[in-house]
């Protein structure tokens, strides 16, 4: 089958780091999407990657471990508007298959 | 701003109505997509249309159906209405086909939705 987890809900402190996992058991993989998804808005695109390793972009960074099928994104500096839902999405066989992200609570 | 459009913002309507949702790709991208999002759950994948044909169904009901018109606009049509319809729906596009071997041309941008209340 095709299944990706992640924690439901996660809450971190404004100011440090968090890091938000997610695994995946899919019959293929062609490259892990991360978004974002703020309370009633559509998701944005904040990563792809296809090789392992980490890709930074600012504040948050995206690891992929294709041997382990094992993924996570790193937000630093956490600033309250950081406050949303985190996707992550795995190409797989012409599709994406969606996790049902982690909701993530910014506390001042 | 993604690029996408989606029309309209909100949408309150009544059982067993129909509706029509519209959506414009950004431009360049030729892949539409279709999600429905009830509260506080994740993106459910409807249907994906490529340069004009259907390329992929997902959790699709049969009172649901979509094209995509010549010049790449996609509508969505909801039928029969029922009050679980009620949800935020997405459209997004893509520049890819989204084949065998996903690539990040298949990234996809999302338009803002269309809100669907259905009393």
């Amino acid at each position: 089958g095709q299944n990706i987890d992640q924690p439901t809900e996660m809450t971190a402190t404004e100011g440090a780091i968090v890091q938000i996992n997610c695994t995946y058991q899919t019959s293929g993989f062609n490259g892990l999407f991360w978004y974002q998804q703020h309370a009633g808005e559509a998701p944005t695109f904040l990563s792809y990657n296809v090789l392992d390793g980490l890709e930074e972009k600012g504040r948050f960074s995206s690891f992929l471990s294709r041997s382990k099928g094992y993924s996570y994104l790193l937000l630093k500096e956490l600033q309250m508007k950081d406050s949303a839902s985190y996707l992550c999405a795995v190409g797989s066989n012409y599709q994406l298959i969606w996790g049902a992200g982690t909701k993530l609570i910014i506390k001042p | 701003d993604s690029g996408v459009t989606q029309t309209p913002k909100h949408l309150i309507t009544a059982t067993g109505q129909r509706v029509t949702l519209r959506c414009s790709p950004r431009s360049g991208d030729l892949s539409v997509y279709w999600y429905q999002q009830s509260l506080d759950q994740g993106l459910q994948f409807l249907i994906q249309y490529y340069n004009g044909e259907e390329r992929a169904k997902g959790n699709i009901l049969e009172r649901f159906s979509a094209q995509q018109f010549p010049d790449l606009h996609s509508e969505l049509n909801l039928s029969s209405l029922e009050l679980g319809d009620s949800a935020l729906y997405f459209c997004a596009s893509s520049v890819g086909a989204m084949t065998r071997a996903v690539t990040s041309t298949d990234t996809q941008y999302f338009g803002p939705g269309t809100r669907l209340t259905v009393l």
